[in-house]
């Protein structure tokens, strides 16, 4: 099982929809949650951070953190074809911050 | 504010060379993280710097080695280069940790021939 598992791509949405992309992590004791995108050839982007139950709005993008079912998501609203990229979930642990294998998604004019 | 930087951008090494890459963190940032990036093992953590000392090293060889100097640049090295070292390496500074916000570089792209 890996550590950090993201939701299999690609994701294809409207533009003017919502997409919700999903992660689960493995690690009970992970302290700190982010949200990342990534363009092809360029480096990761930092969207959201989350650390305590809950949601975390901030403009289009909302993160939402569910410890107890180890679960997070983004959502994001009104998806722009701008938004078209890899999204990567980052849990940070004790030790070290592990990565899924991001989704790629996709909205279409 | 300026971004994290990385020199170089692009590096071709042979097989059993070794390679230094650099980091320069966002100021007033004293943490430095670096990853590493390919295509099958997504990014993986390499190790954390912060004020000058290693507080985490993730899963890799002793191959694999940093430091951080007292203007919190970094420095990463490689040695006994082998094929699969091929990688994208991103360095993230923050201003806590790894579990605080972190801010990428736009990364190394080494290719071991």
């Amino acid at each position: 099982q890996k550590e950090v598992e993201q939701n299999s791509g690609p994701l294809s949405v409207p533009e003017g929809a919502i997409a919700s992309l999903n992660c689960t992590y493995s690690d009970r004791v992970s302290q700190s949650f982010f949200w990342y995108r990534q363009y092809s050839g360029k480096s990761p982007e930092l969207i959201m951070s989350i650390y305590s139950n809950g949601d975390k709005e901030d403009g289009r993008f909302t993160a939402q953190l569910n410890k107890a079912s180890q679960y997070v998501s983004l959502l994001i609203r009104d998806s722009q074809p701008s938004d078209s990229a890899t999204y990567l979930c980052a849990v940070g642990g004790s030790n070290d911050m592990r990565f899924g294998a991001g989704t790629r998604l996709t909205v279409k004019p | 504010k300026a971004g994290v930087t990385q020199t170089p951008r692009y590096l071709i090494k042979t097989r059993g060379q070794q390679v230094t890459l650099s980091c320069s963190p966002i100021s007033g940032h004293r943490s430095v993280s670096w990853y590493q990036q390919t295509p099958g093992q997504g990014l993986q953590f390499l190790f954390e710097y912060f004020s000058e000392t290693q507080r985490n090293k993730g899963n890799f060889p002793g191959r694999f080695s940093g430091r951080q100097f007292s203007n919190s640049r970094s420095e990463m090295n490689v040695s006994t280069l082998e094929l699969g070292d091929s990688a994208l390496y991103l360095c993230a500074s923050s201003r806590a940790g790894y579990n605080d916000e972190q801010y990428f570089g736009p990364g190394t792209r080494l290719t071991v021939t």
